[in-house]
């Protein structure tokens, strides 16, 4: 079946170095989202990238949608404290009916001050 | 505070007892969805809802489980004869249909956390 698929699962940092996460899709997405549940929370919308080769930037986020629109990143700029969290992509999940989101298992990412 | 919702927030339940969640998402949205979150997985979906309408429930949502959405705003997620295996995080995420290929942004509720004892 339709898979999403993130690495590192873990990602231990010193506060001021930058972070990467990579997300793949067994298939091609109409649209990746990425997300952000701190510990204990909820997940928390980040964006949306639609069109092949995208390419977003929130301050010290930088997020990229692939050519073939199967892979995703999400790179963080030298990392604050406030960056710990899980970070999760989604696609559309295309066995069922539109709007349910299939996602990755996240990367945890830590950052030592 | 405008946001979605949920209550409780924690459940801690014997085995075999039925639970009830409740979901009430942002007004506007006519789309809401039922995602299980489990430590260490990401948000896997359940059902979901468009207006009143339940359009699709996954293979993991057993018989024991049974939402409703009854006039197209607040949702209720039922578990009967809860197992230890339903321990979870039961989230609830609203959206705004967009139409069209690309789907509106979902957004979640602080979940309910269910222990069963």
């Amino acid at each position: 079946g339709q898979q999403v698929m993130q690495i590192p699962q873990y990602q231990h940092v010193q506060e001021g170095e930058d972070f990467t996460t990579y997300c793949n899709s067994s298939t091609t997405l109409s649209n990746i989202q990425w997300y952000k549940q701190r510990p204990g929370g909820h997940p928390v919308f980040l964006i949306q990238l639609v069109k092949s080769g995208e390419v977003k930037k929130q301050k010290r986020l930088t997020f990229q949608f692939g050519e073939a629109k199967k892979n995703s990143s999400l790179h963080i700029t030298a990392t604050q404290t406030t960056d710990v969290g899980t970070y999760f992509c989604a696609g559309p999940n295309y066995g069922g009916s539109q709007g349910n989101l299939i996602f990755g298992k996240g990367t945890k990412l830590s950052v030592k001050p | 505070d405008t946001g979605v919702s949920q209550n409780p927030r924690h459940k801690i339940t014997k085995r075999g007892q039925n639970v009830t969640f409740r979901c009430d998402p942002i007004s506007e949205h006519n789309r809401l969805y039922w995602y299980r979150q489990t430590l260490g997985q990401g948000p896997e979906f359940l059902t979901y809802f468009q207006n009143e309408a339940q359009l699709e429930k996954s293979r993991l949502l057993s018989d024991r489980f049974s939402a409703e959405r009854p006039k197209g705003s607040f949702s209720t997620l039922e578990i009967q004869r809860t197992e230890q295996g339903d321990s979870a995080m039961y989230l609830c995420a609203s959206s705004l249909a967009a139409g069209g290929p690309v789907e509106g942004t979902q957004y979640f509720g602080p979940g309910t956390r269910l222990l069963v004892l």
